[in-house]
């Protein structure tokens, strides 16, 4: 079972505000990814990380950003919400070693009013 | 070309039929392969992994690999309606896990 933790589970929140998506791991994992996946649609990674101090930019542009300052922590912050930011947001892990698959925590649904 | 391509479906089949759920692959090289099902509005969840030529099974669930082909496929014998969700198809591109890349996914749906 994985141990991947999001939180908030549900957020409305107004355009403007600056947002942060929460995602620990306890399974010790050094890499670490943020995708975006839209009702039916496909997933989409915007960040991902190898360890402490390593982000890397995913292959959809996000105006979002992330840190890595613990390998057990990798939160998610958009500066200023916008409508066009709503979406779900996954937050998953693996091991560095070669071959692993990924675990997902449960998502953090934003909508921007 | 996708790196990863499955048919988007959906994809029907009768209650207790097989299921077969189809996956291609861009890489040669690529080593590692995985099945995620993912209900609506929930998060993937790992169900197959597969990593050498040939068939996997784990309970209704078998996965097929054939390398030369680039391809993968998921079967679901006995076909529940707690079945239907969307299928990902992932592939680790490399064999340092630096490429991971999940197909668009295919909807099932097992009709009662």
């Amino acid at each position: 079972e994985a141990d991947i933790y999001q939180t908030p589970r549900y957020l409305v929140i107004g355009t403007g505000k600056k947002i942060t998506l929460e995602c620990s791991q306890t399974m010790g994992h050094d890499k670490m990814y943020w995708y975006q996946q839209d009702p039916g649609m496909e997933l989409h990674l915007i960040h991902y990380s190898y360890g402490v101090n390593s982000t890397e930019k995913g292959d959809l542009s996000s105006e979002s950003t992330v840190s890595r300052i613990r390998t057990e922590h990798f939160p998610l912050t958009l500066e200023s919400a916008r409508p066009s930011h709503t979406s779900q947001y996954l937050c998953a892990s693996s091991d560095l070693s070669s071959g692993q698959p990924q675990h997902f925590g449960d998502g953090t649904r934003l909508s921007i009013l | 070309q996708k790196e990863v391509e499955q048919n988007s479906g959906p994809l029907s089949v009768p209650e207790g039929a097989i299921a077969s759920l189809n996956c291609t692959y861009s890489d040669r090289g690529s080593q590692s392969f995985f099945w995620y099902r993912q209900y609506s509005g929930k998060s993937p969840e790992l169900i197959m992994s597969i990593y050498s030529n040939g068939d996997k099974e784990d309970g209704r669930f078998t996965a097929q690999l054939n390398k030369a082909s680039q391809y993968v496929s998921l079967l679901i014998r006995d076909s529940q309606p707690s079945d239907s969700a969307t299928y990902l198809c992932a592939v680790n591109l490399d064999n340092y896990g630096q490429n991971f890349v999940f197909g668009p996914g295919t909807r099932l749906s097992v009709l009662p």
